[in-house]
């Protein structure tokens, strides 16, 4: 089975230019979390979407990141304009809310580098 | 908010030798989880735990819930060059809507 699913993998940038990551969560999970781990603060919650509804984004840093979850199988979190200090990998996860095993996959991440 | 506490933050062990490494919490959790990432991937469920004093092992690993449903730790025995990583613990309060909270991470380091 597929697990989750990040674009790109790599992404050097510019400072001022607009970044955009996508996720494809797993089949049939509802549940869909943006992650961004840095050394100096390890994993942070940005948002999550339940059935591609944002739920909780209190933890996007700026109004500079938004979110979007069109339909069940793509979300995008966008940085616009990027800054040097959004250097980071951003990690999309997805889970399934039934049953005692619905805990979180985690896709391989999409490494960010702002210059 | 919830804050978990992971230690130690880092360790260099010899090929063979048993790793603990623990997390505690200054909140009641009802789902203690362990995760490993090696270098450039995403973090990977290792262990989860769902009741108070619960035991699971997979493979080498063995983590185990905490009586006061505060704390867990994880052990590795007989670790092997390919346990390198951050171990990550993460918890679950029941009143969290599904959030995990996660831990700063173990940095494992083994020595052949």
């Amino acid at each position: 089975d597929a697990g989750v699913i990040q674009s790109p993998r790599h992404e050097v940038t510019e400072m001022g230019q607009e970044v955009t990551l996508r996720c494809k969560p797993i089949s049939g999970h509802d549940y869909l979390f943006w992650y961004r781990q840095t050394m100096m603060r390890g994993l942070e919650l940005l948002i999550y979407f339940n059935n591609n509804v944002p739920i909780d984004d209190s933890g996007m840093p700026e109004d500079r990141f938004s979110a979007k979850m069109p339909n069940a199988s793509f979300s995008t979190l966008k940085i616009q304009p990027s800054e040097p200090r959004d250097s980071a990998v951003y990690f999309c996860a997805s889970r399934f809310s039934g049953g005692n095993t619905g805990e979180l996959f985690f896709g391989e991440g999409s490494r960010l580098t702002v210059l | 908010g919830q804050q978990l506490n992971q230690s130690p933050q880092s360790m260099f062990i010899q090929e063979g030798e048993d790793v603990s490494m623990n997390c505690t919490s200054s909140s009641i959790f009802n789902t203690w989880l362990w995760y490993k990432q090696e270098p450039g991937e995403g973090p990977v469920l290792l262990i989860a735990l769902y009741k108070a004093g619960e035991l699971t092992s997979n493979g080498r690993l063995t983590a185990q819930f905490g009586i006061t449903r505060k704390d867990s730790f994880l052990n590795i025995s007989a670790s092997i060059p390919s346990d390198v990583g951050i171990y990550f613990c993460a918890g679950r309060t029941a009143g969290s809507a599904r959030q995990l909270t996660f831990g700063s991470g173990t940095q494992l380091t083994v020595l052949p």
